[in-house]
Parts: structure tokens; C-alpha cells; sequence
């Protein structure tokens, strides 16, 4: 059974840029959530997505956004790329009625200069 | 709100040691706790969990957990340390049913041969 995907491995922008993230979960998990994880911050929920919908919302200002679809795929967005944005960007996923056992993907190492 | 705490940030062992890895969390209703480890240049894994039940759980590659309601704990143990458990471990918790992993900063591990 294939794991979380992510893509890209990683990224490199500058400040002020929009960077676009890419997550696939396991087959038959709908929900999908972000987490990033920065360095001397450990790691910090970002949203949750399930049945296209955003259900959390960690404490990140509207910047970062994003959304799933039909196949239960994800990307988060993040605009105005500000320097502490930078950080390893990971997504996991679990099925719909096991919230609580998430699995994890590689991450996304996104550095903005 | 839920908060976790680790309470090394490195360890370093020698191979065949005992490994003892302090968690303790706030938060006063029923919560759903995790052990995760990162191996070098590998993304997150389960190690162990607990729901419910007895609250000594056994996870992969020899590692346990005991939950301790009254001291709000949930220590990560293993008798003999290989060299190959060179990794970070991070304790998490969530709120039954809840949907947000709430994770320690983290306690490295190198364990030397």
C-alpha cells in the first residue's frame, strides 16, 4: 500500500512569492491535514481537510490557505512568502472515522530567501 | 489548551543502554497519545499509541509506553538502545476525537556504537 505522497521534495522563493504544495494521501483516507514543522518550533497543525471541506484551523494567518479535492488530494497555498515561513511542510492523512491515526508523508522543504 | 512536553532535547547513549524519554501534556479531559520517531532522512512514523486500556503499550522495534493518568505522563522506554535508533522522537497528543496532533518539540537521540 503506497504511503502520504508530497511534492515537491523541495522548493526555494524569495519573500513575497506564493508557493503551492502538493499532498496525496493513502487510498481510502479522505481526510487530509497539514502540519509545519519549523526548526526550534517542533511541529504546529496547520488545517484539516475532509470531504473538501476545511474542518481546523491551526493558529497561521490567512495566508496560508488551501483546499482538497474530489480524490481527496490536497494543496496548501501560502502567499507572501515571509522568511519564518520557511520550513519542512508536512501532510498526513487517515480515514474518516479514525481522525486520531494519522500517517505521515516526507514533507516539503520550502526555504524562502 | 493542550500543550506537550519533552523533557530532554538530546540524548546520547551508548549502545545497550536504557532508554527512558520524559512526556508529560496538559489537558484535563480524555486524550489519545502518541509516540512518533523520525530516522534520519525519513519522514514520520508511528512508534506506539494509546486509546484506551492498559496503559502499557508495546509499539515496534522493542519500544513501550506507559500512560500515567495522575501525572498527566506517557514516558517512551526501551530496555537496549541499538545504534540504529539514532533518530528523533516526538510525543503527541490529541483530544478524543479529536482531529489536531499537538506535538513536544522533540528530544533527539544518538546512540553510539
Amino acid at each position: 500500500e503506497a504511503g502520504v505522497t508530497q511534492s515537491p521534495t523541495h522548493l526555494i522563493k524569495t519573500r513575497g512569492q506564493q508557493v503551492t504544495l502538493r499532498c496525496s494521501p493513502i487510498s481510502g483516507h479522505t481526510s487530509v491535514y497539514w502540519y509545519q514543522q519549523a526548526l526550534g518550533l517542533g511541529l504546529q497543525f496547520l488545517l484539516w481537510y475532509d470531504e473538501g471541506e476545511e474542518r481546523n484551523r491551526g493558529n497561521f494567518p490567512p495566508r496560508f490557505s488551501g483546499r482538497q479535492f474530489p480524490n481527496y488530494s490536497s494543496e496548501l497555498n501560502v502567499n507572501a512568502l515571509e522568511l519564518e515561513d520557511s520550513a519542512l511542510y508536512l501532510c498526513a492523512s487517515s480515514l474518516a472515522d479514525r481522525v486520531h491515526e494519522q500517517f505521515f508523508g516526507p514533507g516539503t522543504r520550502l526555504t524562502v530567501l | 489548551a493542550q500543550s506537550v512536553s519533552q523533557h530532554n532535547h538530546h540524548v546520547i547513549l551508548s549502545e545497550a543502554a536504557s532508554l527512558e524519554l520524559g512526556c508529560n501534556y496538559s489537558y484535563g479531559g480524555t486524550v489519545n497519545l502518541f509516540w512518533y520517531v523520525q530516522y534520519p532522512g525519513q519522514h514520520l512514523q508511528l512508534l506506539l499509541k494509546y486509546f484506551s486500556g492498559d496503559p502499557l503499550v508495546k509499539g515496534i522495534k522493542g519500544f513501550e509506553a506507559e500512560f500515567i493518568k495522575s501525572k498527566f505522563s506517557f514516558n517512551l522506554r526501551k530496555p537496549s538502545v541499538q545504534w540504529s535508533d539514532t533518530a528523533e522522537y516526538f510525543c503527541a497528543v490529541n483530544a478524543q476525537y479529536g482531529n489536531k496532533l499537538v506535538f513536544g518539540a522533540g528530544t533527539i537521540l544518538r546512540v553510539k556504537s
